[in-house]
């Protein structure tokens, strides 16, 4: 139980371009969802709490415009990095808590890489 | 600010030995704490989990202790096998949702 999918697994893209990346509790309702970046040989950071039906909570740094969130369902939310440049490029990995828990429960990831 | 953050950032065992990662945290309010696994280009895997009202709790292979005087979080990997080379994370949470993770130890098994 409690199975996170992301899709896709792997991006490349152009410059300028944007990426969507979807998080999808496979067996369980989430009314929470998390975002997180992961660079090489560091710890996961914390870019946004999604809340189904109402709107994301920005870490503190993270522009909001740039990285959009919209979690519509109980069992699906959504990255969009928009106008993606290479600074962009990094292992984004999604996580949703069951309705009342607090444990989290991690996707696959999802690597982007932007030329 | 308050943060988790972890003592050892690598640990080289022998496979069949026992494996400790530790995990130093700060914030006192802190209620509740995980251990993940994260192997490379996957995504964490919750591995146990300890609530703050209990010091010790098992899990198959693996034992979580907590001390709350300390602040201090460890894992213990018993028999460590190939399979459980990765990136250890703790994790605490303070609030309802919001989790806090540290740097990571990556654990090495020697054959």
């Amino acid at each position: 139980g409690a199975v996170v999918s992301q899709h896709p697994s792997w991006v490349i893209c152009k410059s300028g371009t944007s990426v969507k990346i979807e998080c999808r509790s496979l067996d369980f309702q989430a009314t929470t969802m998390f975002w997180y970046r992961q660079f090489p040989k560091q710890s996961l950071m914390l870019m946004a709490t999604s809340n189904e039906g109402s709107k994301a909570t920005y870490e503190q740094g993270v522009e909001k415009d740039k990285f959009l969130i919209n979690h519509a369902s109980l069992t699906l939310s959504t990255l969009t990095v928009t106008s993606a440049h290479p600074e962009d490029s990094s292992f984004y990995i999604c996580s949703a808590a069951l309705r009342g828990g607090k444990t989290q429960y991690f996707g696959p990831g999802t690597r982007l890489l932007v030329l | 600010g308050e943060s988790v953050g972890l003592h050892l950032p690598t640990l080289s065992v022998q496979e069949g030995d026992n494996s400790i990662i530790n995990c130093a945290y700060s914030n006192s309010a802190s209620d509740y704490f995980i251990w993940y696994k994260q192997e490379s280009g996957k995504g964490p895997q919750f591995i146990i989990d300890i609530r703050s009202n209990m010091d010790k709790r098992q899990g198959q292979r693996v034992t979580v202790l907590l001390n709350k005087t300390v602040k201090h979080l460890s894992l213990q990997i018993a028999a460590t096998q190939p399979g459980d080379s990765a990136v250890y994370f703790c994790a605490e949470n303070i609030d309802n949702n919001d989790m806090r993770f540290g740097a990571g130890t990556r654990l090495t098994v020697k054959p």
